[in-house]
């Protein structure tokens, strides 16, 4: 099974809500990262969050980390039809393996 | 900088073809990696490379090669297609060996097996 399960896999909001998707993983990370994939196009990094960091923002995104718990947040505010996207987090494991793995990714839909 | 390039963009290919996808980047990343991306099953990742004359396996790498003979080329070889292999292809790079840093994609290759 992939080290990344995000939750929830859909998400419909109005324009103006806030969003949030989770991602829990299962071993020792190095960091987290969030990313984003518009319907038919390639993945792009949003966020980067290492295992030492609890909180990251940028812009109208907020990252926490909680490693006790394996898991993580995406808060997107005040969202626009824009941010209509799949979002995917994907874990850099311990260990300089070499390997970044994906989850299975949230699709968001929001409403103009 | 054109960034990560791919080609091609759309490939149909019968049972027990093969081809190469190709992969480049003109960042001048040491790390190139390639992942399969599957209807709910988010991205996989096939082969990886952290340099020049360096790959590894990912989670899927059944029934794919792979070679690194410069920094900029990633290429992935089908020695003998599947339909079970019928996927959007994804190729990235990052800077830095261990793959650990932002991750830049190309744009994607969608191959159907018939």
């Amino acid at each position: 099974s992939q080290q990344g399960e995000e939750d929830p896999q859909a998400l419909s909001i109005q324009e103006g809500e806030n969003a949030t998707m989770n991602c829990s993983y299962k071993t020792s990370i190095n960091n987290l990262q969030w990313y984003r994939q518009n319907s038919g196009r390639g993945l792009v990094h949003l966020i980067l969050i290492r295992s030492n960091e609890r909180e990251k923002h940028s812009g109208r995104l907020r990252v926490t980390l909680d490693t006790s718990k394996k898991s993580s947040s995406l808060l997107i505010t005040a969202s626009r039809a824009a941010d209509t996207a799949s979002y995917f987090c994907a874990t850099f494991l311990s260990g300089n393996t070499g390997k970044l793995i994906f989850g299975q990714g949230t699709t968001l839909q929001v409403k103009p | 900088n054109a960034g990560v390039t791919q080609t091609p963009k759309f490939q149909v290919l019968k049972t027990g073809q093969s081809m190469t996808l190709q992969c480049a980047q003109d960042m001048n990343h040491e790390y190139m990696s390639w992942y399969r991306q599957d209807p709910g099953m988010g991205l996989r990742l096939i082969h990886y490379s952290v340099g020049a004359g360096i790959t590894d396996q990912g989670e899927v790498p059944n029934g794919y090669n792979v070679s690194r003979s410069t920094t900029e080329d990633f290429p992935l070889r089908l020695l003998s297609a599947a339909p079970s292999q019928t996927s959007v292809y994804f190729c990235a790079s990052s800077y830095g060996v261990s793959g650990k840093d932002t991750q830049y994609f190309g744009p994607g290759t969608r191959l159907t097996v018939l």
